[in-house]
């Protein structure tokens, strides 16, 4: 039940590019991006609806295949900033409200 | 508009005793969930509260139990402590249920001795 990410770690130059993937076993009716970095809290970065919508920030992009029941999150250009690691959340079309995490993929952008 | 807000911040216990944790949710948002984080378990879902009644349950023990009181602020309870029970707890809010974001408070860190 819980979503599948790949690749688990990931280090990366500024300025490089670097996709993060979430898949799911079960129909989905939306899929929440979040970041974290040590010590704080997931901060939200995208939310993709069933059905085609996106809200999220302007710098990260992502995409979602409602046929395979997966979701990629892009990041370009990648800046220090975006070191964390980062959860993708799946709400299932059986459980709407109920929220359930990956494991997480940890980024790392290097100077 | 203020975020999230979780009290305490940090809590040590010890086995066998009780602990009960609180969360304000944004104004406006009548959604809570709860969720256990630990380094080996990752994120956990706990439950959700929507306007006072659980939506949603997780995999957890009846040992851990919420309540949502009318103004929507949320209340966890961890009864009879483990050392495995140790973990940031964290509390998120949104303003209905279903394909809604999803915004975090800072968390509760519990250290059980």
């Amino acid at each position: 039940q819980q979503p599948v990410q790949s690749p688990q770690a990931v280090i990366l130059r500024e300025g490089e590019d670097a996709v993060i993937n979430c898949s799911s076993s079960k129909a989905l009716y939306s899929v929440h991006w979040y970041r974290q970095k040590h010590g704080e809290a997931p901060v939200f970065l995208m939310i993709l609806l069933k059905g085609g919508e996106q809200k999220g920030h302007e710098k990260i992009s992502a995409s979602f295949n409602e046929k395979k029941q997966q979701s990629s999150l892009y990041l370009t250009a990648s800046q220090l900033s975006y070191s964390g690691t980062y959860f993708c959340g799946t709400e299932g079309l059986s459980d709407t409200g109920k929220l359930i995490f990956g494991q997480g993929t940890t980024l790392q952008v290097k100077p | 508009k203020a975020g999230v807000t979780q009290t305490p911040r940090y809590l040590i216990k010890t086995r066998g005793q009780q602990v009960t944790l609180s969360c304000s949710p944004i104004s406006g948002h009548r959604s809570v969930s709860w969720y256990q984080q630990t380094p080996g378990q990752g994120l956990q879902f706990l439950f959700e509260y929507f306007s006072e009644t659980q939506r949603n349950k997780g995999n957890f023990p009846g040992r851990f139990s919420g309540r949502q009181f009318s103004n929507s602020r949320s209340e966890m309870n961890v009864s009879t402590l483990e050392l495995g029970d140790s973990a940031l707890y964290l509390c998120a809010s949104r303003r209905g249920t279903g394909q809604e974001t999803q915004y975090f408070g800072p968390g509760t860190r519990l250290l059980v001795l």
